[in-house]
């Protein structure tokens, strides 16, 4: 079966670190590319960027890049999102997603990572 | 960017109804366009990719259809699993990825 299972939730104050994980299981991890999307609540979903962890090939967003970074390592079927100095408007639900090619649909979801920043 | 639009944020429906909700782009994407159906605090599911193929699994009732800027998820006979809200994502490989803004699918 396969699986996209989340790190757990997280409180942080601004300008505070933060990584978050996306662990696959039940596929070939470095054969689908994996995209972090973010639900700001009362907002639509938006999108990060995604990796390709066959070869770490990135791809930003441009209103994200440079706030954020996304890697991952194929070895223990892992994909991370991380900020060095988060906001309070990076308050959200993270998700994470597995598609087949850099320009695909996104068949199965991770069950989300909420993530609070708040002084 | 591509903005994309779901005219409707709400739309009440009976079980057995037939519902069509619209997603709009502001720019061609083909055929680029997958809709999604999420319930709160789930993960949402894939129900079409490329604007009218249903994923596996998906039940026969829910139909995609559209290409260029005008797309429609039709769901048949609507059924108390259903009710759930709905958004549509561009997946041009040219541009940043958006989404629609979601339409909630609810009891009449």
């Amino acid at each position: 079966e396969v699986q996209l299972v989340q790190s757990g939730a997280e409180v942080k104050k601004p300008g505070e670190s933060l990584r978050i994980s996306c662990q696959g299981s039940g596929y070939s991890f470095t054969n689908y590319w994996i995209t972090w999307v973010r639900h700001v609540p009362g907002k639509g979903l938006e999108w990060l960027g995604n990796i390709d962890p066959s070869d770490s090939y990135i791809n930003y967003s441009p209103p994200f890049q440079g706030h954020v970074t996304i890697s991952a390592d194929a070895s223990i079927s892992t994909a991370y999102l991380q900020w060095s100095s988060l906001k309070a408007s990076d308050t959200a639900i993270y998700y994470c997603a597995r598609h087949l090619v850099a320009a695909a649909e996104l068949d199965y979801w991770g069950q989300g990572t909420l993530v609070t920043v708040s002084s | 960017d591509i903005q994309m639009t779901q005219s409707l944020s709400t739309l009440s429906a009976s079980v057995g109804d037939t519902v069509t909700i619209t997603c709009r782009a502001s720019q061609s994407i083909s055929r680029w366009l997958a809709w999604y159906q999420q319930k709160p605090g789930k993960a949402p599911k894939l129900l079409i990719y490329r604007a009218s193929n249903l994923q596996s699994g998906v039940p026969s009732r829910f139909n995609g259809s559209g290409s260029g800027t005008e797309f429609t998820l039709t769901i048949s006979s609507l059924q108390p699993d259903d009710f759930a809200t709905y958004f549509c994502h561009q997946y041009n490989v040219f541009s940043p990825w958006t989404f629609g803004q979601g339409t909630k699918v609810d009891i009449k």
